[in-house]
């Protein structure tokens, strides 16, 4: 299993840009990497998923180096709703999944 | 519908207290995954069905039992828990591969006296 690793927390002001970088250096061939959002007593929900290279979506974006040790997640102009904690996950096929510890985001007014 | 359903949202057993928790998702996924969440900690991988058969069981206590009764349900049985079992026990859904984006319920908060 690749072992991934966060900053605990981070905070930002609205209208920032975030970016919350995983290190996973032990990423496997068939990892994938997937990035969950979670408010208090909720389940986490997707945010965005890539192998390598960027990914964009409506909401965020995810850039992967060319050597998949790590990943940034990029959320633009931030609000005050997007305080939550951030997980990033690397999984394969196969349902060998690592979650890390989370980074919490604050975001201020 | 790309909601996934738990009940009970909130439960309280004793030690000796046989309980389950259900889980129900309607988008045709064939992926069904339990996991434990502490508080301040990430979501802990217990179990997975893929295609109704248990396909990862990650050294679970056996008074933890799980069901896939089909496609669309799947069940979390307890029997003679201890305290340290009090958790948020998450269900989750993907289409049926383990890199899939995964939907996850509301959660169970469930408390051990």
């Amino acid at each position: 299993l690749a072992k991934t690793t966060q900053p605990i927390s981070m905070d930002s002001y609205e209208g920032q840009e975030v970016n919350i970088t995983c290190s996973h250096n032990n990423i496997a061939t068939n990892d994938y990497i997937t990035w969950y959002q979670q408010f208090p007593s909720q389940g986490p929900r997707f945010i965005i998923q890539g192998y390598k290279t960027k990914v964009t979506n409506e909401v965020a974006s995810l850039f992967i180096p060319a050597d998949r040790k790590s990943s940034t997640l990029s959320l633009p102009r931030v609000s005050l709703s997007d305080t939550a904690v951030y997980y990033c996950l690397v999984g394969d096929l196969h349902y060998k999944l690592s979650f890390g510890a989370g980074t919490t985001v604050t975001v201020r007014a | 519908d790309t909601e996934v359903t738990q009940t009970p949202k909130h439960l309280v057993m004793g030690m000796t207290n046989k309980k389950s928790l259900k889980c129900e998702q309607h988008m045709g996924h064939r992926a069904m995954y339990w996991y434990k969440q502490k508080a301040k900690k990430p979501p802990e991988l217990m179990f997975v069905y893929s295609y109704e058969k248990l396909s990862i069981n990650e050294s679970v206590p056996s008074r933890f039992s799980p069901e896939c009764p089909n496609s669309s349900l799947l069940n979390l049985h307890l029997h003679a828990l201890q305290p340290e079992d009090s958790a948020l026990y998450l269900c989750a859904s993907s289409p049926g591969q383990g890199f899939d984006e995964q939907y996850f319920g509301p959660g169970t908060r469930l408390t051990v006296t």
